[in-house]
């Protein structure tokens, strides 16, 4: 059973708009809750962690959580063709001191 | 200030080799972690490192293993190589495996097995 799970996507938004990424996990007891950006080829990068239900915003980035619902998000705004990427959910599980559970990635393609 | 970096950056290795992937943590950062991502995929937690010992460890086989060194650089062995363990290798770096600590990666190591 996976533990955290992404839509594979693509998700093709247009230049300008808001890009909506979801991630749903599945043990309760995990607290930190991280988005990596992934380009081809490249390692993932940190863009936003979120520790408290609710939004955190960073940008044009804003993260949403909701615990009870077991449910992460990322908006982005203003989307532009450099966003295009995957975008990878990740979870530090309860008790797992600072081991990360990923889900497999949404590809966002931002176009002109 | 240093990232992470690793070390080399591609490698290209038969079935049945071994191979050794290195890392130098964050300046600053006291424990290494190792991630398999195969094409597609999200990264795969392998083991952790901190106070050169092995901390916590992933579903893989004991054909991985690794080290940590006293200036807390890192490294990967795999024996007996397989096609399936051709995958990027991503160290991470944090201070402390019991705080609350962001993960930082590496480049990543691009392993090819043929």
């Amino acid at each position: 059973q996976k533990e955290v799970e992404q839509n594979s996507g693509p998700l093709s938004v247009p230049e300008g708009a808001i890009a909506s990424l979801n991630c749903t996990y599945s043990d309760r007891g995990s607290q930190s809750f991280f988005w990596y950006r992934q380009y081809s080829g490249k390692s993932p990068e940190l863009i936003m962690s979120i520790y408290s239900n609710g939004d955190k915003e960073d940008g044009r980035f804003t993260a949403q959580l909701n615990k009870a619902s077991q449910y992460v998000s990322l908006l982005i705004r203003d989307s532009q063709p450099s966003d295009s990427a995957t975008y990878l959910c990740a979870v530090r599980i309860s008790g797992g001191y600072n081991k990360l559970i990923f889900g497999a990635g949404t590809r966002l393609a931002v176009h002109p | 200030d240093a990232g992470v970096t690793q070390s080399p950056t591609h490698l290209i290795k038969t079935r049945g080799q071994q191979v050794t992937l290195r890392c130098s943590p964050k300046s600053g950062h006291d424990t290494v972690s190792w991630y398999q991502q195969a094409l597609g995929q999200g990264p795969q937690f392998i083991f952790q490192y901190y106070e050169e010992e092995e901390r916590q460890r992933g579903n893989f086989p004991d054909r991985f293993s690794g080290h940590q060194f006293p200036n807390y650089s890192s490294e990967l062995n795999v024996n007996a190589l397989l096609l399936g363990d051709s995958a990027l290798y991503l160290c991470a770096s944090s201070l402390n495996p019991s705080t609350n600590e962001k993960l930082f990666f590496g480049s990543g190591t691009q392993l090819s097995v043929l």
